[in-house]
């Protein structure tokens, strides 16, 4: 089974509304990444959080962390029609060098 | 820089052919892995490599063969395809630091691969 499970699966919202995605993992990490998809298309890198930090921002996204509960959140605000995309979750274990993905989250957002 | 290539990008094989999924990168990263994505799911691992002559099986490696000659590429080899193969394939590069540092994974676009 995948490291990272996701949740919601799906998530519709109004643009300019806040999407809120999560991501649980099973082991302890080294860090954990969040990266995006658009429809048919590769992935792309948004931003790594660290095992030692707690929250990160870039721009209208923050991530947060919290290894006690083995957990992440990705935060996009003021959303826009353009932030239409699957996101997931990626975890590289801090005793093992491979990267895991999550299930990921389908995010609509209506115009 | 042509950052990461896949070849070829669209593939149609019958079941119990071969064949090698190329892939390329030009940024000296030492990490490169493979992943399939099936409709409508998230990336599974197939194999990973953090560096040449070094390859290790990821969540779904049967079916599957590595090797990694070069820093450069990383072909994957289906060995004898089956319908259960049918996915998209993507490959990825990042630099490989044990402080975790610097793991932004770059994708290759993907090869969408049909076993009939």
């Amino acid at each position: 089974s995948q490291q990272g499970e996701e949740d919601p699966q799906a998530l519709s919202i109004q643009e300019g509304e806040n999407a809120t995605m999560n991501c649980s993992y099973k082991t302890s990490i080294n860090n954990l990444q969040w990266y995006r998809q658009n429809s048919g298309r590769g992935l792309v890198h948004l931003i790594l959080i660290r095992s030692n930090e707690r929250e990160k921002h870039s721009g209208r996204l923050r991530v947060t962390l919290d290894t006690s509960k083995k957990s992440s959140s990705l935060l996009i605000t003021a959303s826009r029609a353009a932030d239409t995309a699957s996101y997931f979750c990626a975890s590289r274990g801090s005793s093992a060098s491979k990267i895991i993905f999550g299930s990921g989250t389908r995010l609509s957002i209506r115009p | 820089n042509a950052g990461v290539t896949q070849t070829p990008k669209f593939q149609v094989l019958k079941t119990g052919q071969s064949m090698t999924l190329q892939c390329a990168q030009d940024m000296n990263h030492e990490y490169m892995s493979w992943y399939r994505q099936d409709p409508g799911m998230g990336l599974r691992l197939i194999h990973y490599s953090v560096g040449a002559g070094i390859t290790d099986q990821g969540e779904v490696p049967n079916g599957y063969n590595v090797s990694r000659s070069t820093t450069e590429d990383f072909p994957l080899r289906l060995l004898s395809a089956a319908p259960s193969q049918t996915s998209v394939y993507f490959c990825a590069s990042s630099y490989f630091g044990l402080a975790g540092d610097s793991n932004e994974q770059f994708f290759g676009p993907g090869t969408r691969l049909t076993v009939l």
